[in-house]
């Protein structure tokens, strides 16, 4: 079965820091594109960052930039989410989504998120 | 970052309506857009992708449509599973923004 499971949430005080993880499970994880996808209590969905296959390109939303980082260990399956200086508007329920491709024109693809975890819950708060 | 716009941002409705949600981007985004219905607690799924292609699995009363700036999604008969958050995403450039989603109720 296609899995994904997310762990590493919690409270943690405004500028602290967390790690996310995602362990993939049921597919070969080293042939997709991965990414975190984040929803704060009662709003919209809002990606959040990107990693290629190899971990060589690395693509994030404006307002973590600079303070979260993706990463993924081929080998052991896994995403990561590094959080720091969390603010209260980081507070959220942190997915992991696969990016599936289908080829469109030439050498460009339509990405998709096919396959989501269930969530972990962040709350910044003092 | 390209803008997604969402229309309405919440719909009543009734089983058997044909339904349309209406998604437009703040630049042209081609075919780079996806649909995901989203019900509480849960985590969203794929509907449509590339503007009109159909995930599989999915009920064929789902279809997608446009290209360029302005998309649509038809629930051609509402069955009651479907009372949910629809969301398009633009997957032209990152970052890959969504709608503010439309609330489809009862």
């Amino acid at each position: 079965e296609v899995q994904l499971v997310e762990s590493g949430g919690g409270l943690v005080q405004p500028g602290g820091s967390l790690r996310l993880s995602c362990a993939a499970s049921g597919f070969t994880f080293s042939s997709y594109w991965m990414s975190w996808v984040r929803q704060a209590p009662g709003k919209g969905l809002e990606w959040v960052a990107n990693i290629k296959q190899d971990g060589s390109e690395k693509y994030y939303v404006d307002s973590v930039k600079g303070r979260f980082t993706i990463s993924r260990d081929n080998a052991k399956n896994s995403l990561y989410l590094q959080m720091n200086s969390l603010r209260a508007e980081d507070t959220a329920v942190y997915y992991c989504a696969r990016d599936r491709s289908e080829p469109a024109a030439l050498s460009y693809f339509y990405y998709y998120m096919d396959v989501w975890g269930k969530g972990t819950t962040v709350t910044v708060s003092s | 970052d390209i803008q997604m716009t969402q229309s309405p941002s919440s719909l009543s409705a009734s089983v058997g309506d044909r339904v349309t949600i209406t998604c437009r981007a703040s630049q042209s985004i081609s075919s780079y857009l996806n649909w995901y219905q989203q019900k509480p607690g849960k985590a969203p799924k794929v509907l449509i992708y590339a503007a009109s292609s159909l995930q599989s699995g999915v009920p064929s009363r789902f279809s997608g449509s446009g290209s360029g700036t302005d998309f649509t999604l038809t629930i051609s008969s509402l069955q009651p599973e479907d009372f949910a958050t629809y969301y398009c995403q633009q997957t032209y450039s990152t970052p890959y923004t969504f709608g503010q989603g439309t609330k489809l109720e009862i």
